[in-house]
């Protein structure tokens, strides 16, 4: 029973363009989500992050946008650079159980083409 | 000088061998864990230590083993290796176990059960 999933594999995109990464997730208790980037070899880095409280947030080319309704987030990069090839993973949790446990999806591949 | 350190990087073995796969961070935090990413690709949550002290315990398989010597190691030990256990085990300490801590990475070790 995955809880968070990112739908789509992959994604391709022109340098320069926007790229939008989707995330959907099913635990209505889930009340903070974090995206993480991912290099091959590399472990994950943290990339940017939400509180249900807040419905947007933004960190230079990246913003983050939630939608409780639809249990959905995204992810907005603009522009798109070819150093933001990686994989990006959306991550949940819940803020009560104070365990820092972090619920993944399986990842969606980026790649900006120059 | 790397945050969290993985050793090995690379681990083949044969069914039932027991290995050991070691974890270190330097970056001062009380909580580390252990994750594993399988062939679909999602990260999971295994174990969390915080100040030595277990915090999560998933559902993992009794052959599966965190050892935390001390606040700066998290080992992970694996009894009569199995087919299944072929995936990328990845170490990761935080600050602390609030939900605004963000997770740091190792590179993650690759091991191969033949």
């Amino acid at each position: 029973d995955q809880q968070v999933k990112q739908n789509s594999p992959s994604l391709s995109v022109q340098e320069g363009r926007i790229s939008i990464l989707n995330c959907d997730y099913t635990n209505s208790m889930f009340d903070y989500f974090l995206w993480y980037k991912k290099y091959p070899a590399e472990g994950p880095t943290f990339l940017i992050s939400i509180s249900s409280i807040k419905d947007k947030n933004e960190d230079g080319r990246f913003t983050v946008f939630l939608n409780k309704s639809a249990k959905h987030l995204s992810l907005h990069i603009v522009p798109s650079q070819p150093g933001d090839s990686a994989v990006y993973f959306c991550a949940a949790s819940v803020g009560s159980s104070n365990t820092g446990k972090l619920i993944f999806g399986q990842g969606t591949t980026l790649q900006v083409k120059p | 000088d790397t945050a969290v350190s993985q050793t090995p990087k690379y681990l083949v073995t044969q069914m039932g061998n027991d290995k050991s796969i070691k974890c270190e961070q330097n970056l001062g935090h009380d909580t580390m864990y252990w994750y594993k990413q399988d062939s679909k690709k999602f990260l999971k949550i295994m174990f969390s230590y915080n100040n030595k002290e277990l915090i999560i315990n998933e559902t993992v398989p009794n052959r599966f083993s965190p050892k935390s010597p001390d606040k700066a190691h998290l080992n992970l030990h694996i009894n009569s290796l199995e087919l299944g256990d072929s995936a990328v085990y990845f170490c990761a300490s935080s600050p602390g176990t609030g939900i605004v801590e963000t997770q740091y990475f190792g590179p993650g070790t690759r091991l191969l059960v033949l």
